[in-house]
């Protein structure tokens, strides 16, 4: 069935390094793919999303691209900031919705 | 405001009793799902509407969670003689074209 792994957390950088959380999927069809990002306290926001192969999803700075051939989806960021410290969750839309079970992100000033 | 809310935003219930959970989507969303998102983990499905009908509910743990959604609006998740293990928060989500909008959820704690 449709599933995504992500990469398990969690993680801590120092404010201003570069991020990568990994995201990969297995699906039949062709799904979409989304990042949301949960802060403290507070429910699922989308962050970016992506329909089709080879698209690129791109919101406050992060991006992500649809690669089907390594089935992957993975979150980056340039540049972090303090205020991007949350969980992030990777998402297919199948079937139904999958999520990943999350990686939480602590950004150090 | 026009997002997804969800009530009460807290629920504290003994083992044992019923609990109620409201849903009210987006307005105009024809979808609208149910998780259940278990401490440190991401969300997992419970159950889908389009409009009234409830077109998945595969993902409901036991016959003891129940869910309507009778005139294709506000949904309500009903959960009977709750355990401990139902200890979780409660997400609702409408949606439009495959994107999903999450409300707050409901934080219930049995005890």
């Amino acid at each position: 069935g449709d599933s995504v792994t992500q990469m398990e957390g969690p993680v801590t950088l120092s404010e201003e390094a570069f991020l990568t959380i990994n995201c990969t999927y297995t699906a039949t069809g062709y799904p979409s793919l989304f990042w949301y990002v949960q802060y403290p306290g507070e429910g699922l926001q989308l962050l970016l999303k992506a329909t089709k192969a080879d698209d690129k999803g791109s919101n406050k700075g992060f991006e992500a691209t649809y690669r089907k051939e390594t089935t992957s989806f993975h979150l980056e960021k340039g540049s972090v900031q303090v205020s991007d410290s949350a969980v992030y969750f990777c998402a297919l839309s199948g079937v139904q919705f999958y999520f990943g079970t999350g990686t939480s992100l602590t950004v150090i000033p | 405001g026009a997002g997804v809310s969800q009530s009460p935003r807290y629920k504290v219930a003994k083992r044992g009793q019923d609990v109620a959970l409201r849903c009210d989507p987006i307005s105009g969303h024809v979808s609208l799902f149910w998780y259940q998102q278990a401490l440190g983990q991401g969300p997992e499905f419970l159950t889908y509407f389009q409009n009234e009908a409830q077109l998945d509910k595969s993902g409901l743990p036991s016959d003891r969670f129940f869910a309507e959604r009778p005139e294709g609006s506000v949904s309500t998740l009903k959960i009977q003689r709750t355990q401990q293990e139902d200890s979780a928060v409660y997400l609702c989500a409408s949606s439009i074209e495959r994107e999903q909008f999450f409300g707050p959820g409901t934080r219930l704690t049995v005890l």
